[in-house]
C-alpha cells in the first residue's frame, strides 16, 4: 500500500469549513483515498473514499487532485462534536490482505469555538 | 446500518489468565480483524480472517490466537495474558463485493487493563 502523509495537527473556527490534506505521491492507478475519523475513545468510522473524481456525501466531500498525488477531505460547516483525528489511507479494493488498511498517525482535528 | 458489537467495553483481567474478547457483526461480512491501539503506536492489525474458519496473521500477532467458527463472529484469545497486552482492542468487518474488499465498520472498543 503507498504511504500518506498529513500534517499532525489542525485547528478549525467552529463553522468554518475544514479542509484537511493528504500527499499519497505513490499511489497506484488501482488504489483509492480512503478517510476515517477516530473521535476519542470511540472506534474509527469510516468517511468517504474515491478512485478519481471527487466526491461527496452527507458528511464531507473528497477532492483528489488530478495526478493522485493528493486529496483534501473537506468538512464543510464544521462543529466541536468534528473533533477527531482523521485517517487518510490509500489501498486497492482487494479481498484478502491485499485489502487490509494500514492506519498511520493521522491528523488531530480540533474544532474550537 | 452494519453493527459491530464488542462483547465488553473495559475489562479487567490478571496476569497469566486466558482472556476472550468476543466480536459479532450482523451483516454478512465477510472479513473480520482485530487491531490493537496504543497511544504514539497508532492501530496495528493483530489477525484478520475473510472466511469461516480462516485466519490470517497481522503484523503483531504473537501472543494472540484466534477463532471463527461462525461468520458473524470473531473472537481474539490472549493464551496468557500479559501487562503488555494492557491495550484498546478493536474489531472490525468489511464486505467483499465481486471480489472486491471495501469500507471498514468499527466496533466501540473494549479497554483491556492486565493487572
Amino acid at each position: 500500500d503507498a504511504k500518506t502523509t498529513q500534517p499532525p495537527s489542525m485547528d478549525c473556527a467552529e463553522g468554518r469549513a475544514a479542509n484537511l490534506p493528504c500527499n499519497h505521491s505513490t499511489i497506484s492507478g488501482n488504489e483509492y483515498v480512503y478517510w476515517y475519523r477516530q473521535i476519542h475513545s470511540q472506534g474509527p468510522q469510516y468517511i468517504i473514499h474515491g478512485l478519481k473524481n471527487n466526491e461527496t456525501n452527507e458528511m464531507a466531500s473528497l477532492i483528489i487532485t488530478e495526478d493522485r498525488k493528493s486529496s483534501t477531505l473537506i468538512l464543510p460547516h464544521a462543529t466541536l462534536r468534528d473533533t477527531a483525528v482523521y485517517y487518510c489511507i490509500v489501498r486497492a479494493n482487494y479481498g484478502g490482505s491485499q485489502g487490509n488498511l494500514i492506519f498511520g498517525k493521522g491528523t488531530k482535528l480540533s474544532v474550537k469555538p | 446500518d452494519v453493527k459491530v458489537t464488542q462483547s465488553s467495553r473495559y475489562l479487567v483481567k490478571r496476569t497469566g489468565e486466558k482472556v476472550f474478547l468476543e466480536c459479532v457483526q450482523d451483516m454478512d461480512h465477510e472479513n473480520m480483524f482485530w487491531y490493537r491501539q496504543d497511544p504514539g503506536l497508532g492501530l496495528r492489525l493483530i489477525y484478520f480472517s475473510y472466511d469461516v474458519k480462516m485466519k490470517e496473521k497481522g503484523d503483531i500477532p504473537e501472543g494472540y490466537s484466534v477463532s471463527r467458527e461462525k461468520k458473524e463472529r470473531f473472537s481474539l484469545i490472549l493464551e496468557s495474558a500479559s501487562t503488555n497486552q494492557t491495550s484498546m482492542y478493536l474489531c472490525a468487518s468489511s464486505p467483499i463485493i465481486q471480489g472486491q474488499s471495501y469500507g471498514y465498520t468499527f466496533g466501540s472498543g473494549t479497554r483491556l487493563t492486565v493487572v
